[in-house]
This record gives structure tokens, sequence and C-alpha cells, in this order.
């Protein structure tokens, strides 16, 4: 299968900008995602990027694509307590999806 | 809509037992699939299917079956239960993976012990 690897643990201060990042590995990849989990619940989809684009950023979350490395990075800026999750890549290729390990965000007060 | 379905939400089962984990979806989505979920290692891909009739294998298929007979439906059969296969199931569902900015729509899961 594809590989897709996050670090498992961030730690970051009520408003500090959160950067969580991963790598993947298979460049035919047409869509990369975040997705974010919440205790005792399912994924849920956060935001996307094509893989023809370098940046994307919606509200706010800003998602850079660096293609001849194969590494993709959420930011979330202005990081709150609500924001603590596990946040997983992931990788979609011909029907198969490939997701991360998760990176656990813990946000202190 | 009450989106993607998964029952029950925990299941002890006896090493060697079968039984099946239900996902059902009212979305009228073409692409389900079914995930488990283990400490340290994110989701991996059992079984996945494109549509009614239609199934193929993901990452780790051994010792688990699936059927797609209805589009809302598709179940997840453990043949013969192993300790190995204690996890959190995921089923999910888009419109269609090759489109895919899709969104894929996750159930609650089913957490699963085998004894």
């Amino acid at each position: 299968g594809e590989d897709v690897e996050q670090s498992l643990f961030l730690s970051v201060r009520e408003g500090d900008s959160s950067v969580i990042n991963c790598t993947y590995t298979d460049s035919s990849s047409t869509y990369l995602y975040w997705y974010k989990q919440e205790p005792g619940a399912g994924l849920q989809l956060l935001t996307y990027i094509f893989s023809n684009m370098d940046m994307k950023q919606d509200q706010r979350l800003t998602v850079l694509l660096n293609k001849k490395d194969k590494h993709l990075s959420l930011r979330i800026a202005d990081t709150q307590t609500g924001d603590s999750a596990i946040y997983f890549c992931a990788e979609n290729n011909f029907n198969k999806f490939y997701f991360g390990s998760g990176t656990k965000l813990n946000v202190k007060p | 809509n009450a989106g993607v379905t998964q029952t029950p939400k925990f299941q002890v089962l006896k090493t060697g037992q079968s039984m099946t984990l239900q996902c059902a979806q009212d979305m009228n989505h073409e692409y389900m699939s079914w995930y488990r979920q283990d400490p340290g290692m994110g989701l991996r891909l059992i079984h996945y299917s494109v549509g009614a009739g239609i199934t193929d294998q993901g990452e780790v298929p051994n010792g688990y079956n699936v059927s797609r007979s209805t589009t809302e439906d598709f179940p997840l059969r453990l043949l013969s239960a192993a300790p190995s296969q204690t996890s959190v199931y995921f089923c999910a569902s888009s419109y269609f993976a090759k489109s895919s900015e899709d969104e894929q729509f996750f159930g609650p899961g089913t957490r699963l012990t085998v004894l």
C-alpha cells in the first residue's frame, strides 16, 4: 500500500498557530485531504487540495502542498481549545484512500 | 438524512466466532468502504465498493468478507474472529471516489474486542 506519514503529537498554546505535517509517496494522487477526528467520533473532512495547486486557504486553515517533496501541511491559525483532536492526512489513489497515522493536537489554554 | 449509520456500537466476541458489522447510508452514495483504526496506525482500508454488486479489496482484506446487494447497505463479515481483529471499524461513503473532491462521510464506528 501507499505510505503516508505524520508525526504523532503536537502541543501548542491557545492563540498560536499550529502546523501539522504529512509526507506521502504516490505522486499520482489527484486529491489530498485533511480530516479531523474528535474523541469517540468518526472522521470529518476539514479540507482538501487538488494536486495541481500549491496552496489553499479556507478561513483559519491553510494547506500547503509541495509536490516535488511529496509534502503536505495544514496550518491552523489562532488555534482554539476546540481544535484539540487527531488530524489525519489522506491521499486518494484509484478509489483507495490511504491515511496517515494521525497527529494528536493538544491545545493548552 | 441519517447519514452513515453503523451497528452495533460495541461488540465483544470470542476467538472463532463470526459476526456481521452493519453499515447503511441514505445519501444514495455509490462508493462505500470499510476501515479499521488501530492505535498509532491510522485508518487502513479493508474493502470497498464502487456500486451495487461490485466490491474490491483494500490494504488489509484477510479475514473479512463484504457484499453490496443494494446501494444503501455494505455489511462487513468476520468469518472466524481473531484477537488481531480487535479494533475500531469505520464505514464511510461518498458519491464516487474518482471525482474526489467528494467528501467521504464516516459512520460513528464499531468498537470490536475479540477475546
